[in-house]
Order: C-alpha cells, then sequence, then structure tokens
C-alpha cells in the first residue's frame, strides 16, 4: 500500500548551516512529491514541489532532489536561518489520470539556532 | 489563508457524543479534505471529495463520517467521540491543474475527546 517514511524526526542545526530531510515511498505509481511546511501553531503551506519527471528543482535557498529508481526524494535548505524553524512534512501523491490524494510522511521538526 | 475556514476552532466534548466539523471555502475547488494531526504521526487522510457526489475513504476512516453539502462544504462527523480522537483536525481544498496540486489547508480545530 501507499505510505512514506520520513527521517529525521528533529533535526537541529546552527543558522548558516544546510539541513537535509530524506523520504522514502512505496508507490511506484506516484509521480508528485510535495513538501510542506508548518510553523508552530499555523497551518501547512506548500513551499516546493516536483514531479517525477524531474530529478531536481531549485527555489532561492530550498532545493528537492527525487531519486526514482530508489524511490527516495530529499528537501534540501540551505544557509539556514531562525524562521525555517518549523515541521516539514514531505508527501507522496499521483497529479495525473483523476489523481489528487496525498500520502504525507510523519514530519520533521527543525530547529534552527541562532 | 481565510479562504478556507473550519468551525469550531476549538472543542471540548465527552467520550461517546455525537460532534461535527465543518468546512467551508471560497477558493472554487472541486477537491476538498479531511486530515487529522497527531505529534510524531504527521497528517493522516481521513476521507476525501473530489466533487459533490465524490466521497472516498482514506487512511483511518474508521469512526468518522463525512457530508460533502455543496461544493464549498465539507463536514466531518464523529458519531461517537471516545479519546484517542483527540486531535488536531484540518480540512484542505485543492484543484488539481496540469503539473502541480497545491493543497491549502484550513486553520484547523483542535478536538479534545474526555
Amino acid at each position: 500500500g501507499e505510505n512514506v517514511e520520513q527521517h529525521p524526526s528533529t533535526l537541529s542545526v546552527q543558522e548558516g548551516d544546510s539541513a537535509v530531510i530524506k523520504c522514502t515511498y512505496s508507490d511506484s505509481a506516484s509521480n508528485y512529491f510535495p513538501w510542506y511546511k508548518q510553523e508552530l501553531g499555523k497551518r501547512p503551506q506548500l513551499i516546493i514541489d516536483i514531479r517525477s519527471n524531474v530529478g531536481e528543482k531549485k527555489d532561492q535557498r530550498i532545493a528537492v532532489t527525487l531519486n526514482k529508481t530508489a524511490k527516495h526524494f530529499s528537501l534540501h535548505i540551505t544557509e539556514t536561518q531562525p524562521e525555517d524553524s518549523a515541521v516539514y512534512f514531505c508527501a507522496e501523491g499521483s497529479i495525473y489520470n483523476q489523481g489528487g490524494k496525498l500520502i504525507f510522511g510523519q514530519g520533521t521538526e527543525l530547529s534552527v539556532k541562532p | 489563508d481565510a479562504d478556507v475556514t473550519q468551525t469550531p476552532r476549538n472543542r471540548i466534548t465527552k467520550t461517546g457524543k455525537r460532534i461535527m466539523l465543518e468546512c467551508s471555502q471560497t477558493k472554487g475547488h472541486d477537491r476538498m479534505y479531511w486530515y487529522r494531526q497527531d505529534p510524531g504521526l504527521g497528517l493522516r487522510l481521513i476521507y476525501y471529495s473530489f466533487d459533490v457526489k465524490d466521497i472516498n475513504k482514506g487512511e483511518i476512516s474508521d469512526g468518522y463520517s463525512v457530508s460533502r453539502q455543496a461544493q464549498a462544504k465539507f463536514s466531518l462527523s464523529l458519531e461517537s467521540a471516545i479519546p484517542n480522537q483527540t486531535a488536531l483536525y484540518f480540512c484542505a481544498t485543492s484543484d488539481l491543474q496540469l503539473g502541480t496540486d497545491t493543497q491549502y489547508f484550513g486553520p484547523g480545530t483542535r478536538l479534545t475527546v474526555l
């Protein structure tokens, strides 16, 4: 069945360092992999997404990489800042053929220390 | 994002009571979802609806039911609440567009079952 494993569950870094969060999925039919950020007391919000026909996508300090063969995808945050502190969720889904349901990972609590 | 609203925002109830959580959206999206969030377990899908006549079970639908009263409204009911249904509940909407499927979350409802 559909399942997403996310690691680590908690991550603490110094301001300016990089942070990497990794996810593994099981459904070979999945072709859409978004990442959501949830600040304390707030709702989750999309920060970046990638489709299966792309290996890497960047948006300023954040990037996502996808390895379809290994069924891994990762979020990379460079030059971390205190405002990056939040819970990050990966997800898998399908955006074709009437898809749209997402399965989320367990979340990673990122703490950026000044 | 005031386009997706949830009522109530907080609710304390007793075991065995029937509870309804409501979600409304002004985004004009066809797709709506209900998730629950528990620490360490991420966001788990309860039910989802791709249009007014479509209702689908998610990962953890037991003990829950839903009603899609209109395109803009999607309600979640707990027929007989139990303590392990204590959680933060999120409603979300999306409008599947080619290449992406951003989900827009409501502010959440914190439910406590005593």
